[in-house]
């Protein structure tokens, strides 16, 4: 167990719908991050939030949006959805967000888009 | 296109055999990072490595890091079925992580 949690563990949705993943990061964590993992695509860098401020930003399609709130949680909002949307997509938390800092990835979130 | 390239792609060995993992890149990375992920679960941290040339050693894996900070290898002694998973290396530049493809090792008992 990395402390990081995620929810829900599995979502399934319809083309077109709007979805919100959620995370919580370790206790004592400042920096969340989300990637998508994908069979055709592995795993890809979203985007990085550090105490509430967004920090880098990835391959992020403009359809999809998050935030990381002052209790630090965050959420990853994904709308106007397509088939190719179907992945798994991981919150990971890490003390300060440097490069050299260990990332602590919790259990994804497994989105199908029917 | 994958920044960083992984070699091979799926390896199957027997166990108590040695296995070798490449991870290379046209680009120069601040650290690179190996992990494990397992199904159904998110990747886990095996070992940062940050200067070039550094070679880490943990129990019966050890990890390499090229002197331009470019590539690197994992190389696992003496396998055992516990280590099958998924093999992920990922760089770090400018806070992001790119990972590779990653390598799915199997080892057969």
């Amino acid at each position: 167990d990395s402390g990081v949690t995620q929810t829900p563990k599995h979502l399934i949705t319809a083309t077109g719908q709007r979805v919100t993943l959620r995370c919580s990061p370790r206790s004592g964590d400042l920096s969340v991050y989300w990637y998508q993992q994908s069979l055709d695509q592995g795993l890809q860098f979203l985007i990085q939030y550090y105490n509430g401020e967004e920090r880098a930003k990835g391959n992020i399609l403009e359809r999809f949006s998050a935030q990381q709130f002052p209790d630090l949680h965050s959420e990853l909002n994904l709308s106007s959805l397509e088939l190719g949307d179907s992945a798994l997509y991981f919150c990971a938390s890490s003390v300060e967000g440097q490069s050299t800092d260990t990332q602590y990835f919790g259990p994804g979130t497994r989105l199908t888009v029917l | 296109t994958q920044l960083l390239e992984q070699s091979p792609q799926f390896l199957s060995i027997q166990e108590g055999e040695n296995l070798t993992v490449y991870c290379n890149s046209s680009s120069v990375f601040s650290s690179l990072q190996w992990y494990r992920q397992e199904p159904g679960e998110g990747p886990v941290l095996l070992v940062t490595v940050v200067t070039g040339g550094e070679v880490k050693k943990l129990k019966r894996l050890t990890f390499q890091f090229g002197d331009a900070r470019k590539d690197s290898s994992l190389h696992i002694t003496a396998a055992q079925p516990g280590d099958t998973g998924l093999y992920l290396c990922a760089g770090a530049r400018d806070y992001k992580l790119s990972f590779g493809a990653g390598t799915t090792v199997t080892v057969r008992a």
